[in-house]
């Protein structure tokens, strides 16, 4: 149950497009089509916008979408607005159990 | 709305043990898989355990394995976890979290989580 790999940051300006990659292994990203990513703003609870690798739940902007390659998942949020700024997590079932990634702090420009 | 709300954290010596709760409202709680997620101080998330609407089958993470148990009283709303043998590495901000219907893995409420630090 390593943790998935994420970067630490990144960042991009309003308007722009930017993509977090999320590594995993054959034990979970792989294997599993059962990623989810979350968006966590400062002080507030984690809130899901992404299942099944690429499904939104409702109420979630049309700007998030995922995809999946590999053992890799990745997260690209389009239009960058100012509220998209937030620490963000992939999250991957694996074999009885849940492995999140170490987070990536976005920064909005 | 939809509420869960955790309590039962608290500063416990290494060795010691606590019972956390979370108290589940505005849905149907015997329907949803629940789950423990905790954050230590300047970390990231990391999954704990997660158990089934019924309570029948229950799942935890290799680092609480053996000294977590997690529970649920579908009569009270209420998820519980008992945690023994406390190190400070358990030291955390633990969040109750609702699955999505019988989808342990899917997070889709939050409640704002009860604190646990373990001192020596």
């Amino acid at each position: 149950q390593s943790a998935l790999t994420q970067p630490a940051s990144v960042s991009g300006s309003p308007g722009q497009s930017i993509t977090i990659s999320c590594t995993g292994t054959s034990s979970d990203v792989g294997t599993y089509n059962l990623v989810s990513w979350y968006q966590r703003r400062p002080g507030k609870a984690p809130e899901l916008m992404i299942y099944d690798v690429s499904e939104r739940p409702s109420g979630v902007s049309n700007r998030f979408s995922g995809s999946k390659s590999g053992n890799t998942a990745s997260l690209t949020i389009s239009g960058l607005q100012a509220e998209d700024e937030a620490d963000y997590y992939c999250c991957s079932y694996a074999d009885s159990s849940v492995v999140f990634g170490g987070g990536t702090k976005l920064t909005v420009l | 709305e939809v509420q869960l709300l955790e309590s039962g954290g608290d500063l416990v010596q290494t060795g010691g043990s606590l019972r956390l709760s979370c108290a589940a409202s505005g849905f149907t709680f015997s329907s949803c898989a629940m789950n423990w997620v905790r954050q230590a101080p300047g970390k990231g998330l990391e999954w704990v355990s997660a158990i089934t609407g019924s309570g029948g089958r229950t799942y935890y993470a290799d680092s609480v394995k053996g000294r977590f148990t997690i529970s649920r009283d579908n009569s009270k709303n209420t998820l519980y976890l008992q945690v023994n043998t406390l190190r400070a590495e358990d030291t955390a901000v633990y969040y109750c979290a609702k699955g999505r219907e019988y989808k342990f893995y899917y997070m889709d409420v939050w409640g704002k989580g009860t604190t646990v630090t373990v001192s020596s």
